[in-house]
């Protein structure tokens, strides 16, 4: 089945960029999601992008996708504190957009 | 604006009881919604699709007869945790789609004392 692997922690400079990386092993997965979660509170969608895509950017956000490694990263540009929280990835099985199959998360600490 | 609504957002309760708990599709009807439950520092875990109309899917391991999922209609469906216990204890968000996207309610922390 689907597995979805991230890196657990990154730690930034405020200002700076922040990437965060994701793996996944479905080659067949037709979307692939980034999730923001704050602490207690649900997850709220920051950006998908569909396999046939390389990059897809909106704002600050930049999503790349190398389908040929089967890597997805988000590039956070300007990271502010308000960026602070943990960030999952998600990838749909194959053939389908119903079941989401989510990363370990990331969180993301951003410092002064 | 929220697209899905959850509720309760927080509930602590004894073991041995019940506990319902309540996710409505704000924007659009949804035949299927879908439950998850979250352990602390950990990802998702689907536990069940929940289907308007019909018996839910529940996935490997998780235990129909515990978790009552009713979906009756276009716009709520229901997660009943039946005879909590303190290893029930947990973080529980449901999920609408909406096209390609997935939508998530603001999550139940149930606490079982």
């Amino acid at each position: 089945g689907e597995d979805v692997e991230q890196s657990l922690f990154l730690s930034v400079r405020e200002g700076d960029s922040s990437v965060i990386n994701c793996t996944y092993t479905d080659s067949s997965s037709t979307y692939l999601y980034w999730y923001k979660q704050e602490p207690g509170a649900g997850l709220q969608l920051l950006t998908y992008i569909f396999s046939n895509m390389d990059m897809k950017q909106d704002q600050r956000l930049t999503v790349l996708l190398n389908k040929k490694d089967k890597h997805l990263s988000l590039r956070i540009a300007d990271t502010q504190t308000g960026d602070s929280a943990i960030y999952f990835c998600a990838a749909t099985l194959s053939g389908g957009y119903n079941k989401l199959i989510f990363g370990a998360g990331t969180r993301l600490a951003v410092h002064p | 604006g929220a697209v899905v609504s959850q509720h309760p957002s927080r509930v602590i309760c004894k073991s041995g009881t019940s506990v319902k708990i309540e996710c409505r599709s704000l924007d659009f009807q949804a035949t299927t919604m879908f439950w998850y439950r979250q352990f602390p520092k950990q990802s998702l875990m689907l536990m069940a699709t929940s289907n308007e109309g019909s018996k839910a899917t529940y996935e490997q391991g998780v235990e129909k007869d515990k978790f009552l999922i009713n979906h009756a209609s276009l716009t709520l469906s229901t997660l009943t945790v039946t005879s909590a216990h303190p290893e029930d204890s947990s973080f529980y968000i449901c999920s609408v789609r909406g096209g390609r996207v997935a939508f998530f309610g603001q999550g139940t922390r149930l606490t079982v004392v």
